[in-house]
């Protein structure tokens, strides 16, 4: 069974701040991944997708990356801004166009001015 | 466009009740799917459908039925409302299966 784990949990940071946000998933079959951004009490904006045959995509100061072998990826953001504070969800795709997205727990981010 | 639109934004039940949690789109996408959030817990998959005339079960479907009448339209019914149905529920679409997901802003439920 598919199982998607993000470290930390929570995680507290200065502004201007460069930092790493961590998601890893048990089975390696999967079609993509994808992170979100939740802020309190809204629905999730998707930030990024990457297919499995890719290594990473980035969006303005987003990066992520994708070690589908290893069963990993990583959000990167740089350069960290109050406005960045929320909860960041990543979701893995099972095998097959059709298949259903299974998320993480999420980490909680805050970034202090 | 507006995307994903949800009603209602917040309801409480009793425990028994049935209703019905609404959700459109207007991008005309194929796929759309029916989350619960539950604190502690990620996103779980409820229902889902590849288009219209076609749904399919996700991972917690017990409770819960969905019809596909229209591109557009998605609703969810509770049936007999339980206090673990308490909990916030998202729907969401994409052209495809595979492609990038959109949340509506999600219902907040619950089950007295």
């Amino acid at each position: 069974k598919q199982e998607v784990t993000q470290i930390p949990a929570a995680l507290s940071v200065p502004e201007g701040e460069n930092l790493v946000l961590n998601c890893s998933f048990t089975d390696s079959a999967i079609y993509n991944l994808q992170w979100f951004r939740q802020d309190p009490g809204k629905g999730l904006t998707s930030l990024l997708l990457i297919q499995s045959s890719q290594r990473e995509q980035t969006s303005g100061r987003l990066n992520a990356s994708l070690d589908k072998s290893s069963g990993r990826s990583t959000l990167y953001i740089a350069a960290s801004q109050p406005g960045d504070s929320a909860t960041y969800l990543c979701a893995v795709r099972k095998g097959g166009s059709q298949g259903n997205l299974i998320f993480g727990k999420g980490t909680k981010l805050s970034v202090k001015p | 466009n507006a995307g994903v639109t949800q009603t209602p934004k917040f309801q409480v039940l009793k425990t028994g009740q049935s209703m019905t949690l609404q959700c459109a789109q207007d991008m005309n996408h194929e796929y759309m799917s029916w989350y619960r959030q539950d604190p502690g817990m990620g996103l779980r998959l409820i229902h889902y459908s590849v288009g219209a005339g076609i749904t399919d079960q996700g991972e917690v479907p017990n409770g819960y039925n969905v019809s596909r009448s229209t591109t557009e339209d998605f609703p969810l019914r509770l049936l007999s409302a339980a206090p673990s149905q308490t909990s916030v529920y998202f729907c969401a679409s994409s052209q495809r299966g595979a492609d990038t997901q959109y949340f509506g802003p999600g219902t907040r439920l619950t089950v007295l």
